[in-house]
């Protein structure tokens, strides 16, 4: 079966400074990654997705995400963040194999921005 | 930008009612789905649809629940004789083929 794993729960960080959300996957065929925003009382918006070809893919809001299938992750990366990025994270995979493309969820990491 | 709604936003209900929740998916989407995240937990996956039925569904998704697509723009979820552990945010998303899913607002639902 298919299972994410966020490593991270909370996230601290000061603005301006670089940051990193761990994502890593188990599925025994080729997925289909998944990064969503969730910020308060909103819905889920789509950060980046990887589906093939280049493994390091580039999303909204300076966000970029690094696919690594010998390590099974899928860490996100900003260089340099901003108060506005608070908000909780989500790593989600589909295994596109054919199948109702369903999503899995991690357990969400909350980024919180600091002045 | 096409986007997924959802309606209400915000459902208040008695235990033991029974709920409709209401969303247009996103015109010339095929898949449609039904994820709940209880406060604080991770978003899980309830029920996908296709072409006119479920095509797979979580063991959440008991004899309480149903889906509808009555009209060919609306998809529904309706909760039979809710329960306090219903109380969530119910999102409805949709999807082209296999891209990226697109999720509304959500609604949530308070059981009371």
């Amino acid at each position: 079966a298919q299972s994410v794993t966020q490593l991270d729960s909370q996230v601290p960080v000061f603005e301006e400074a670089p940051v990193e959300l761990r994502c890593n996957y188990s599925s025994s065929v080729s997925v289909y990654l998944f990064w969503y925003v969730q910020y308060p009382n909103q819905g889920l918006q789509l950060l980046l997705k990887y589906l093939s070809g280049s493994t390091l893919v580039k999303g909204i809001n300076g966000f970029e995400a690094e696919f690594n299938k010998s390590q099974t992750s899928f860490h996100l990366r900003k260089p340099s963040v901003h108060i506005s990025d608070t908000a909780e994270y989500f790593c989600a995979v589909n295994t596109g194999s054919g199948n109702t493309g369903k999503l899995i969820f991690g357990q969400g990491t909350t980024l919180q921005v600091k002045p | 930008e096409p986007e997924v709604t959802q309606t209400p936003s915000h459902q208040v209900t008695q235990m033991g009612q029974e709920v409709i929740l209401r969303c247009v998916p996103i015109s010339n989407h095929l898949y449609f789905y039904w994820y709940r995240q209880i406060l604080g937990q991770k978003v899980e996956f309830l029920v996908s649809f296709y072409n006119n039925e479920i095509s797979e569904k979580s063991e959440i998704f008991d004899d309480q629940f149903s889906v509808e697509r009555p009209d060919g723009s609306n998809f529904t979820l309706k909760i039979r004789s809710t329960k306090l552990e219903d109380s969530a945010m119910y999102f409805c998303a949709s999807k082209q083929g296999r891209t990226e899913a697109f999720f509304g607002q959500g609604t949530r639902l308070t059981v009371v």
